[in-house]
């Protein structure tokens, strides 16, 4: 089972949005709504941001955002923060012998 | 509050072994499947294997089919990782995590394990 695609790296300014995406296959992404995403922090535990591709849980910020459109997912940040600059995962749900997927990760930088 | 705590990390030999926990706390432990999650220095994340809320269905990555061994004490609302036969490439953080894609996404401040002679 590979990996999901995302870009290594996206940046932005203060106050910008900036979008994330996580392309996989229709064995994973495109074949369930069970795709999540999370931050991480330098030496942090990864923190859920948006569940079964829109959802967020409590606590999260409404500038965090997803969606997917046929096998590729993909999380907003509107309104970029300093406390944004993070890693990012996406993470799904898959019909192979193992029933999960991480993406590659992505680094966001706000300038 | 969810609290998840693992422990058990450390330096160990190629073709040695090591047996992670993670000490749960703030939910009903026993309701849940339990993962575990590593993530190599500097690398992504990789789930690593999963078990259902009785213990009695398991399954592994292929990568440590065979070698891993994930297991659950509900009276101790505890949750295991053996590792036999280790290897360079299984150095990593070990993460502990209520679940991978779900809303429930608690995850442990995460163990090191170093696998080097």
């Amino acid at each position: 089972q590979s990996a999901l695609t995302q870009p290594a790296s996206v940046s932005g300014s203060p106050g910008q949005s900036i979008t994330i995406s996580c392309t996989g296959t229709s064995s994973d992404v495109g074949g369930y709504n069970y795709v999540s995403w999370y931050q991480q922090h330098p030496d942090k535990a990864p923190k859920l941001m948006i569940y079964d591709v829109s959802n967020r849980p409590s606590g999260v910020s409404n500038r965090f955002s997803g969606s997917k459109s046929g096998n590729t997912a993909s999380l907003t940040i509107s309104g970029l923060q300093a406390e944004d600059e993070a890693d990012y995962y996406c993470s799904s749900y898959t019909s192979s012998s193992t029933p999960y997927v991480f993406g590659t990760g992505t680094k966001v930088t706000v300038l | 509050e969810v609290q998840l705590v693992e422990s058990g990390g450390g330096l160990v030999q190629p073709g040695g072994s090591l047996r992670l926990s993670c000490a749960a706390s703030g939910f009903t432990f026993s309701s849940y499947w339990m993962h575990w999650v590593r993530q190599a220095p500097g690398k992504g994340l990789e789930w690593v294997s999963r078990i259902n809320g009785d213990g009695s269905s398991t399954t592994y990555a292929d990568s440590v089919k065979g070698r891993f061994t994930i297991s659950r004490d509900n009276a101790k609302n505890t949750l295991y990782l053996q590792m036999n036969s280790l290897r360079a490439e299984d150095t990593a953080v070990y993460y502990c995590a209520t679940s991978i894609v779900g809303a429930d996404g608690h995850w442990g401040q995460g163990t090191l394990v170093t696998v080097s002679s």
